[in-house]
């Protein structure tokens, strides 16, 4: 079974902080990975993705992750927040192969609400 | 491009209605996704749809069905509604299993009375 555990639910930074929002994952199979952001009454826009293919992934907004398999991580960064990226980040998994009740569907983190201060 | 279309925003009901949720994926997606965040619940697999069959189920008792149109619309219906099925219903897109990549609606708030 896949699981997704974000440490944190809120985090607060300072405008021009480094942003960090960790992330780590259970997978029995190879995972795909990917960040969320909700913002209030909305859906959520695809920020990155892991694939499998290169391990620092770089997204929209300047965000990136690193996939750290010997940690099973895949934390969130950015070098400088903004007061625009105050909102809720989700960390999913889903399984790459096929077949099985995981399969298809994304497991979500519960979710870290970010708080960007002036 | 036109996103992930949800119909309706809001939806308000009382307990042992029933409700009707549709969604438009992305024109050229084929499967459809259905999760229900409720406070406090996170975001929970709900139902995935793919060429017109139900491919994968939550964990979601019988009176959480759907479907999927010809056309890959989906509409999922929620029978003998309860208190606890209040939440945020996002139905998402993908065009097929290639990196599972998702992209979502803006959801259907159901409150039920």
């Amino acid at each position: 079974a896949q699981s997704v555990t974000q440490l944190g639910s809120h985090v607060s930074v300072s405008e021009g902080a480094l942003v960090l929002l960790r992330c780590n994952y259970s997978s029995s199979v190879p995972p795909y990975l990917f960040w969320y952001v909700q913002y209030p009454n909305q859906g959520l826009q695809l920020l990155l993705k892991y694939t499998s293919a290169a391990t620092l992934v770089k997204g929209i907004n300047g965000f990136e992750a690193e996939f750290k398999k010997s940690e099973t991580s895949f934390h969130l960064t950015k070098p400088s927040a903004h007061m625009s990226d105050a909102a809720e980040y989700f960390c999913a998994v889903s399984d790459q192969r096929g077949g099985g009740t995981s399969y298809g569907k994304l497991t979500f983190g519960q979710g870290t609400i970010l708080t960007v201060h002036p | 491009e036109a996103g992930v279309t949800q119909s309706p925003t809001h939806l308000i009901k009382t307990r042992g209605q029933q409700a009707t949720l549709r969604c438009s994926p992305i024109s050229g997606h084929t499967s459809v996704y259905w999760y229900q965040q409720a406070l406090g619940l996170g975001l929970q697999f709900l139902l995935w749809y793919d060429e017109g069959e139900e491919r994968n189920r939550g964990n979601f008792p019988p009176r959480f069905s759907g479907r999927q149109f010809p056309n890959y619309s989906s509409e999922l219906n929620v029978n003998a509604l309860e208190l606890e099925d209040s939440a945020l219903y996002l139905c998402a897109s993908s065009a097929g299993q290639v990196h599972n990549e998702q992209f979502f609606g803006p959801g259907t708030r159901l409150t039920v009375l």
